[in-house]
């Protein structure tokens, strides 16, 4: 089944230590998305990648560092330097929208970051 | 900047009822307006993506319609049944990214 696959779904991480979470997606598409979810909120963006090799700071990047170096893998790392990463982390992937593509985003699971 | 607003924020309503939810947002250069449903402690799934060049889309007992000139978007639900309670959220596209909503919070009573 073509899909996005998060892991690990719960993480507990003291402070200052650095965490990567794990995004996969077999769907075949060019862009990727993370976003962060507080209690009540909205979502937040924090980076996305339109391609491979390049990627953009999103609103809350600050504290954050992505890679992407294949098309299916765009793994985030909440640094030491992210003063509240406690959060549900979504990651999400696209074709970007064209003339023959709607843009439609889908989603993983989810990833639960808490610090303790 | 784009701004994206959802009201109400919590609704809860008998089974059975119609009811309706609403999505403002500031900036109306958007190329699509997608709804998502989000049970608790979960991913986010698709329900309904709305194109610019059009009007409303369709879904078994869901409608999304949009209006850019006015900056809104509704999504109505017919017949609410308890499976129905999630939070909606609604999310606007524009340069390859969407700007959310701070979601709507649906209960449906028995």
């Amino acid at each position: 089944d073509g899909g996005i696959t998060q892991s690990p779904k719960y993480l507990f991480r003291k402070e200052g230590q650095n965490v990567t979470l794990s995004c996969e997606q077999n769907l075949n598409h060019d862009a990727m998305y993370w976003y962060r979810q507080d209690p009540g909120q909205g979502l937040r963006l924090i980076y996305y990648s339109q391609i491979v090799n390049d990627f953009q700071k999103g609103d809350i990047a600050e504290g954050y560092s992505v890679s992407r170096e294949k098309k299916e893998s765009f793994p985030l790392t909440v640094t030491s330097a992210q003063k509240n990463p406690t959060a549900f982390y979504l990651c999400a992937s696209s074709i970007p929208a064209g003339a023959a593509n709607t843009g439609e985003l889908f989603f993983g699971e989810g990833s639960r970051l808490t610090v303790l | 900047k784009q701004e994206v607003t959802q009201i109400p924020a919590a609704l809860s309503v008998p089974e059975g009822e119609n009811l309706v939810l609403n999505c403002s947002f500031t900036d109306s250069a958007i190329y699509n307006l997608q709804w998502f449903r989000q049970d608790p402690g979960k991913g986010l799934t698709s329900l309904l993506l709305i194109q610019s060049s059009q009007r409303e889309q369709t879904s078994g007992r869901l409608n999304a319609s949009l209006d850019k000139s006015s900056g809104r978007s509704t999504l109505y639900i017919a017949a609410s049944q308890p499976g129905d309670s999630a939070t909606y959220l609604c999310a606007g596209g524009q340069d390859n990214m969407l700007t959310f909503g701070g979601g709507t919070r649906l209960m449906v009573k028995p």
